[in-house]
């Protein structure tokens, strides 16, 4: 059984559009994360989340890009206006003190 | 600031060959952890091992092995006689404890192509 589940795991939507990935992890842990991957490129880190608020984010993570944990147990990641650049593969991840577990991934097309 | 270099952009062996793929760090943290994930053509990230910064000594499972030198800040990762599922993008990453929890820092990995 997987650490961490995404869902979907590819979605397409128009330019301009919000979208919202979703994560659910398989244990409690309290530190949560997102990181994002364009085509080709290495993995980067958006923003953590701990104890249900922003702990970190990167300068990547502005202000179209929100996350929530809203009844305690999904995680998500909501992009409010899409553009092309939004095209990415979203990785949610949970850590401990010292394993980082990934989920499978949510491949997003912004076209 | 957290840095990972992967030098090696893509390699190209031929089955059965020995690979090493490099990986050389930078750090002022005294703790910290190494990871190697791969990411085969399906694009999700594979866990494959994680040392901490205490323990330098090298590590053996089944083909792969890991060669851990903190004078040299580098963690190496060795396929031996390799196979065509191997072929995948491998990516070294460090922890960043740098505003809590468990940031990972990732190199811009190396595409390893194993062919018959």
């Amino acid at each position: 059984e997987p650490e961490v589940t995404q869902t979907p795991s590819h979605q397409v939507t128009q330019m301009g559009q919000e979208v919202i990935l979703r994560c659910v992890p398989i244990s409690n842990h309290l530190y949560f994360y997102w990181y994002r991957q364009i085509l080709g490129q290495k993995v980067e880190f958006l923003v953590s989340f701990y104890n249900n608020e922003i702990s970190e984010k990167s300068e990547i993570f502005d202000d179209q890009f929100s996350v929530e944990r809203p009844d305690g147990s999904n995680f998500t990641l909501k992009i409010r206006s899409t553009k092309l650049e939004d095209s990415a593969m979203y990785f949610c991840a949970r850590s401990g003190n010292t394993e980082a577990f990934f989920g499978q991934g949510t491949r997003l097309t912004v076209v | 600031a957290q840095k990972v270099t992967q030098a090696q952009t893509e390699i190209s062996v031929v089955e059965k060959e020995d690979v090493t793929l490099d990986c050389v760090y930078e750090t002022r943290d005294t703790t910290y952890y190494l990871f190697w994930y791969k990411q085969p053509p399906s694009g999700e990230l594979v866990f494959l091992i994680r040392r901490n910064s205490f323990d330098e000594q090298n590590e053996i499972s089944g083909r792969y092995s890991w060669n851990f030198q903190k004078s040299t800040s580098s963690f190496n990762f060795t396929i031996t006689a390799s196979q065509v599922v191997d072929s995948a993008v491998y990516f070294c990453a460090l922890s960043d404890f740098t505003g809590g929890g468990n940031k990972l820092t990732f190199g811009t990995g190396t595409q390893l192509k194993v062919e018959l």
